[in-house]
């Protein structure tokens, strides 16, 4: 299958500073990214579709000035968390989709924010 | 969760035995996969079924679709002890193609 490759694995960051996460796809081309994140024990909300040479697509109650998306390329997705503060404290996924519309993920950010 | 729910929540059988999960969803749908999570990491994709399909199989793992009850259902046979981990269904939408929902996920524990 397809890979995504995310980084980082795991940060820990001040309260107030902002993070940036990065997604890429090693051996596709995708034009369509997907950010979720998932809260301990619990299931991935889709928070954003990141779509390439363009805005953006933020799910209902996803502040989008909070978790800014930018897809450069067609191999390269990522997500800021601007001043990020402990309730951002999550993990976070991204995932790619191929041809047959098979998702594939990233193995995930653990975001802690002090 | 986003669509939909699975049954049960929990799931701790024996090695050896048979699996079943359950996953429910909202709206109608153009396909539904389900992934494999291990604590703490990222999803393993394990079998994309389409909503014309009904049944489809892969190695041990056995996936069924009722779109007329917007239900379906993930069977693990000969389970092992590396099964354990947590199990999704995702959804996309008949509108919303390729934009995939989760599950609320079955943890299934198999003790050896």
């Amino acid at each position: 299958g397809a890979v995504v490759s995310q980084h980082p694995s795991r940060v820990i960051c001040k309260s107030g500073t902002s993070v940036k996460i990065e997604c890429r796809s090693l051996d596709f081309q995708a034009t369509t990214m997907f950010w979720y994140r998932q809260f301990p024990k619990k299931s991935l909300m889709l928070m954003a579709t990141s779509n390439e040479g363009s805005k953006a697509t933020y799910e209902q109650g996803v502040e989008k000035d909070k978790f800014l998306i930018n897809h450069a390329s067609l191999t390269l997705s990522t997500l800021t968390v601007t001043s990020a503060h402990p309730e951002d404290s999550s993990f976070y996924i991204c995932s790619a989709s191929d041809q047959e519309g098979k998702l594939f993920f990233g193995s995930g950010t653990q975001l802690s924010v002090l | 969760s986003q669509q939909g729910e699975e049954d049960p929540q929990a799931l701790s059988i024996q090695e050896g035995e048979n699996a079943t999960m359950n996953c429910s969803y909202k709206t109608s749908i153009n396909n539904l996969q389900w992934y494999r999570q291990n604590s703490g990491r990222g999803l393993v994709h394990l079998i994309l079924i389409r909503s014309n399909e009904r049944e489809k199989h892969s190695g041990r793992l056995r996936v069924t679709l009722d779109t007329s009850k917007k239900s379906s259902s993930l069977l693990i046979t000969a389970s092992r002890a590396a099964d354990t981990a947590s199990y999704f269904c995702a959804t996309d939408g008949t509108y919303n193609f390729n934009k995939f929902y989760f599950g609320s996920g079955t943890k299934l524990n198999v003790k050896p």
